[in-house]
């Protein structure tokens, strides 16, 4: 089955600094590749998605992410964080109707 | 047009119990996959319903068990209860004809087992 590697459990950036956040997966076909972000306490919500064409893909909130299928990877991006971007976020591929998580990067913006 | 809808949000129950939780699907899906989310971990799948059948299944137990109704809705069981079962249980919903296109949440169950 497919897998998710997220490296990173926990990042801080300042806010009104640039984000990355790390993805890489492992899956034998073409992916489909997904972000999604939580709060506490609360559901996930879809950022972006990737299925294929244009590797780099636009999202909601200002985020993008990029599909490199040379590294396995799809990390996650934004120019300018937000203390509202503070939250936990999730990589997923999706195969065979079979959605897989990793196992998430907890984000803290500081003021 | 209404997202997934889980109940009950919040529930508490004693070890060796059993229980019993609730998902319908957004409005035009007809798949329903269930996920575990242990405290500052990622989802876990533990199964997906499609045609009133279990289309594919995680790495969980017999414990866990579904079922899924005619109109898509489905329920999750987990029977004889342990303390590490206390966890965020999500519901996802999708089109199998549309899968590409991600999976909708709901909002959670929260389960505490004491």
């Amino acid at each position: 089955a497919q897998s998710v590697t997220q490296p990173d459990i926990h990042i801080t950036v300042s806010e009104g600094a640039s984000l990355e956040l790390r993805c890489n997966y492992s899956y034998g076909a073409t992916p489909y590749l997904f972000w999604y972000v939580q709060s506490p306490g609360q559901g996930l919500q879809l950022l972006l998605k990737y299925f294929s064409g244009d590797t780099l893909v636009q999202g909601i909130k200002g985020f993008e992410a990029e599909f490199k299928r040379s590294q396995s990877s799809f990390n996650l991006r934004k120019p300018s964080v937000h203390w509202s971007d503070a939250a936990e976020y999730f990589c997923a591929v999706e195969g065979n109707n079979d959605m897989r998580f990793g196992a998430g990067t907890r984000l803290t913006v500081k003021p | 047009d209404a997202g997934v809808t889980q109940s009950p949000t919040h529930l508490i129950k004693t070890r060796g119990q059993q229980v019993t939780l609730r998902c319908s699907p957004k409005s035009g899906h007809d798949t329903v996959s269930w996920y575990q989310q242990a405290l500052g971990q990622g989802p876990q799948f533990i199964f997906q319903y499609y045609e009133e059948e279990e289309r594919q299944r995680g790495n969980f137990p017999d414990r866990f068990s579904g079922h899924q109704f005619p109109n898509y809705s489905s329920e999750l069981n987990v029977n004889a209860l342990l303390l590490g079962d206390s966890a965020l249980y999500l519901c996802a919903s999708s089109f199998i004809g549309a899968a590409n296109y991600g999976y909708t949440f709901g909002s959670g169950t929260r389960l505490t087992v004491v």
